[in-house]
């Protein structure tokens, strides 16, 4: 069974850093394009990063690409994601998730974590 | 970036009802649009890939349809279990972005 399984999410002030960790399990860790999504209070979905299978290749949506940096340790089957400069706009639940189309960035979202809340506020 | 309107933002419906969200894309995407289902306090669920694909396990009462910067996303027969958010998403070109959103609920 695929799993998906976030952590290190929590109450961090304006400007500081955080480090969310996402734990894979049930399929080949290596082989799959894995994501980010958050989702601010009560707004919908925005998609924030993703990372190709050996990690090689990465992308960012502009509203987080100079202060966040996702990666990836596949010996450990862990995603990762760096939230540096933090702001009160980057409240949100963060998700993790898989390409369905295996190593693809471009592709579907097959499986997703429960999520883990980041709050940034004084 | 390519942008993408979705409307209504919500709807209300009835137990064995039809119900149509639609997804206009700022630019052409070909058919790399999926759909998904959200319920409160859970993560979002593929339901629809590549337009009109039904994701494996996905009741055949979901569908959708277009090509190019016009989709649409049915449920036939609503049932209880579809109250919920859908949400539509192109993934080509990157980076993927989501429509506002629709919330389906009890009329």
């Amino acid at each position: 069974e695929v799993q998906l399984l976030e952590s290190g999410g929590g109450l961090i002030q304006p400007g500081g850093s955080l480090r969310l960790s996402c734990a894979a399990s049930g399929f080949t860790f290596r082989s799959y394009a894995v994501h980010w999504v958050r989702q601010a209070p009560g707004k919908g979905l925005e998609w924030v990063s993703g990372i190709s299978g050996s990690g090689g290749t990465t992308f960012y949506a502009g509203s987080v690409a100079d202060r966040f940096t996702i990666s990836r340790d596949n010996s450990k089957n862990t995603l990762f994601l760096q939230l540096n400069s933090l702001r009160a706009d980057d409240t949100a639940v963060y998700f993790c998730s898989r390409s369905r189309q295996g190593w693809e960035l471009r592709s579907p979202l097959d499986y997703w974590g429960q999520g883990t809340l980041v709050t940034v506020s004084s | 970036d390519t942008q993408m309107t979705q409307s209504p933002s919500s709807l209300s419906a009835s137990v064995g009802d039809r119900v149509t969200i639609t997804c206009q894309a700022s630019e052409g995407v070909s058919n790399y649009i999926n759909w998904y289902q959200q319920q409160p306090g859970k993560a979002p669920k593929l339901l629809i890939y590549d337009a009109s694909n039904l994701e494996t396990g996905v009741p055949s009462r979901f569908s959708g349809s277009g090509s190019g910067t016009h989709f649409t996303f049915t449920i036939n027969n609503l049932q209880p279990e579809d109250f919920a958010t859908y949400y539509c998403q192109q993934y080509d070109p990157l980076p993927p972005r989501f429509g506002q959103g629709t919330r389906v609920d009890l009329k």
